[in-house]
């Protein structure tokens, strides 16, 4: 168990819709971490947030936007959702900078949309 | 976008053997990371090796670095069933705040 925790585990949803995954960092640790895996694209990252600000992003469509919270939660909302969005999606957690320290993983969230 | 890049693909073995996986990657960086993925589930931290070192151990693993040729290796020696799973090397990015994963080498050790 690493200690990061992903809601919800399986969401099956269809084309057009809006939904919203939910990560809890490890106890202690300010920065959060998105990624999307899927078997064509491989594990992508898709933005990073420390301590409530956004500090990184990667290949984070424009349908897609997160925010952390003052407890350090952090939230993926997915928009317009389309076939090719299904996919794992992984939140991460780390103390600091990633260059620095291990991430830990969460379990993922299985997104299918249909 | 992706940095790192496994070779191979994907890897069989047998219970026993040791089995190596490659990395390369394109762009200078501070440290390289490799982690292992059980089907589906969440990426496990398993090894961090940093610009200056050339080799690192962690019980049956093994890492390499080899920033002239921008390359890592992992050993997994005396493999077992249970290391049955994907790995992946890890980079970071320029900014230092995001890791850049390659597509992973599939292990399967069989009985």
């Amino acid at each position: 168990d690493s200690g990061v925790t992903q809601t919800p585990k399986h969401l099956i949803t269809a084309t057009g819709q809006r939904v919203t995954l939910r990560c809890s960092p490890r106890s202690g640790d300010l920065s959060v971490y998105w990624y999307q895996q899927s078997l064509d694209q491989g594990l992508q990252f898709l933005i990073q947030y420390y301590n409530g600000e956004e500090r990184a992003k990667g290949n984070i469509l424009e349908r897609f936007s997160a925010q952390q919270f003052p407890d350090l939660h952090s939230e993926l909302n997915l928009s317009s959702l389309e076939l090719g969005d299904s996919a794992l999606y992984f939140c991460a957690s780390s103390p600091l900078r990633a260059s620095l320290y291990e991430q830990y993983f969460g379990p993922g969230t299985r997104l299918t949309v249909t | 976008s992706q940095q790192g890049e496994e070779d191979p693909q994907a890897l069989s073995i047998q219970e026993g053997e040791n089995a190596t996986m490659n990395c390369s990657y394109k762009t200078s960086i501070n440290n390289l990371q490799w982690y292992r993925q059980n089907s589906g589930r969440g990426l496990v931290h398993l090894i961090l090796i940093r610009s200056n070192e050339r080799e690192k151990h962690s019980g049956r693993l093994r890492v390499t670095l080899d920033t002239s040729k921008k390359s890592s290796s992992l050993l997994i020696t005396a493999s077992r069933a249970a290391d049955t799973a994907s790995y992946f090397c890890a980079t970071d990015s320029n900014s230092g705040y995001a890791l850049n994963f390659g597509k992973g080498t599939s292990l399967l050790v069989t009985p």
